[in-house]
């Protein structure tokens, strides 16, 4: 079956541009996450969906990010006014329960800030 | 502060011998760690987890050990294939919480 799609998989954009990132869980999963990895750092947990509830969003770097879940499918992650140090790999990941500790990782989006 | 710590960034093993990654925590509240693989260009695959009930889980060639005393966990590869080269990441959480913290990573090189 299909695994989690992301895209784009690659993203250039000029600083002070807003950028939105997609992510297409498996489908039946519940729960929904966003990290993000820095070059040479290992992966910093954003968010986290239950459905399209997110209870904790403390992992969010800034109020320049949000995101967004369409029932238990598609979550968007959008940076607002997007800065160099923004330019990271961005991991989506899906479970199908938010108590399964198994998550299953997309490609990840590239996104490098000019 | 990092929670989570790999503090070996590579280690080259040969074809057939023991691969053996590392990982320290500082959270006592964590109580269940996992590994990843992660080969270029692509996201992390899970391979193995524990929980802090346990100090030993086994999975065909990957065992992990966890001595919850040191705050350490140990991923053995056995024996190591070249298909094993790849970046490995260990992660934790603690109960409720749904948050996972990953270390940095160890880039593991498997010499045929």
């Amino acid at each position: 079956g299909a695994g989690v799609s992301q895209s784009p998989s690659n993203k250039v954009t000029e600083k002070g541009k807003d950028v939105e990132l997609r992510c297409d869980p498996i489908s039946g999963h519940t729960a929904l996450y966003w990290y993000r990895q820095r070059l040479g750092q290992g992966l910093e947990f954003l968010i986290y969906f239950q459905g399209n509830s997110a209870p904790d969003k403390s992992g969010l770097p800034s109020d320049r990010f949000s995101a967004e879940r369409t029932g238990e499918s598609v979550s968007t992650l959008t940076i607002q006014r997007t800065q160099q140090e923004d330019s990271a790999v961005y991991l989506c990941a899906s479970s199908y329960v938010l108590q399964s500790y198994e998550q299953y990782f997309g490609p990840g989006t590239r996104l490098t800030v000019t | 502060d990092q929670q989570v710590k790999q503090n070996s960034p590579s280690l080259s093993v040969q074809e057939g011998r023991i691969s053996i990654l590392n990982c320290d925590y500082t959270n006592s509240m964590f109580d269940y760690f996992l590994w990843y693989k992660k080969y270029p260009a692509e996201g992390p695959t899970f391979l193995i987890s524990i929980s802090s009930i346990k100090d030993k889980n086994e999975d065909g060639r990957f065992t992990v050990f966890l001595n919850k005393s040191a705050k350490h966990l140990s991923l053995h590869i056995v024996p190591s294939q070249p298909g094993d080269s790849a970046v490995y990441f260990c992660a934790a959480s603690e109960s409720g919480t749904y948050k996972y913290i990953f270390g940095t990573g160890t880039r593991l090189k498997v010499l045929a």
